[in-house]
């Protein structure tokens, strides 16, 4: 099992323009969190995903972010008109269930470091 | 709001001495906490949740609902604890985490 893959590692963009960012989860996991670490702070929950399904998105910003899982392929999380501030460390994380049980560990990828300019 | 508080941003200690990285956290019902771990160049990944009551690499961490503290400690530290230590809690039934700010752990030979 490879484990949760994110792409891509590092992305620049300039401002205005639209970052894509890709997690495939664990093989057999159906639950997929975002979390956002912007520099000097820790990690902050961004949105819970189910297959199809946005869970829990508390932690999104109100405009611009977006993200889904759809039944195939990877949870994208898009950035519309990025700007400076966006610039962080961008995590996700899957577990086999709802996270937070002992059998429900979320398990994290390496992260997409977007660079703003 | 939940929080989850670390209050140092860096522990140095010498191999060999004891580590005791603080964590405490806002009240509210019973809390899952956890910490995790992340070297370098490396992923987080979990060390340790206090369901488990289980020692991880020799680090231990007590739930003290009292001081709503859950501080991890090694009694001997060891030149490969040297990493970025997260304290976490699950919160509400979705399982998201609230993350503190992070300590990182130098351990000097």
């Amino acid at each position: 099992n490879a484990g949760v893959m994110q792409n891509p590692r590092h992305l620049v963009r300039r401002r205005g323009q639209e970052a894509r960012l890709r997690c495939s989860p664990m093989k057999g996991h159906s639950h997929v969190y975002w979390y956002r670490q912007l520099p000097e702070e820790g990690l902050k929950f961004m949105v819970y995903l189910q297959k199809e399904n946005i869970i829990d998105e508390s932690g999104m910003p109100k405009e611009r972010f977006s993200a889904e899982f759809p039944k195939e392929g990877p949870s994208i999380l898009r950035i519309q008109q990025v700007v400076r501030g966006d610039s962080a460390a961008y995590f996700c994380a899957s577990s086999p269930a709802r996270g937070g049980g002992p059998e429900e560990t979320q398990y994290f990828g390496p992260g997409t470091r977007l660079l703003v300019l | 709001a939940q929080r989850v508080t670390q209050p140092e941003k860096l522990l140095s200690v010498f191999k060999g001495a004891p580590v005791e990285l603080k964590c405490n956290y806002s009240y509210s019902g019973s809390p899952e906490l956890f910490w995790y771990v992340q070297y370098s160049r490396q992923r987080l990944q979990l060390l340790l949740r206090h369901i488990s009551r289980e020692s991880i690499k020799g680090f231990t961490a007590d739930l003290n609902k009292g001081e709503t503290s859950f501080h991890l400690k090694k009694p001997f530290a060891q030149e490969e604890d040297s990493a970025m230590y997260y304290c976490a809690r699950s919160s509400g039934n979705t399982g998201k985490l609230i993350f503190g700010q992070g300590t990182t752990l130098q351990v000097k030979p």
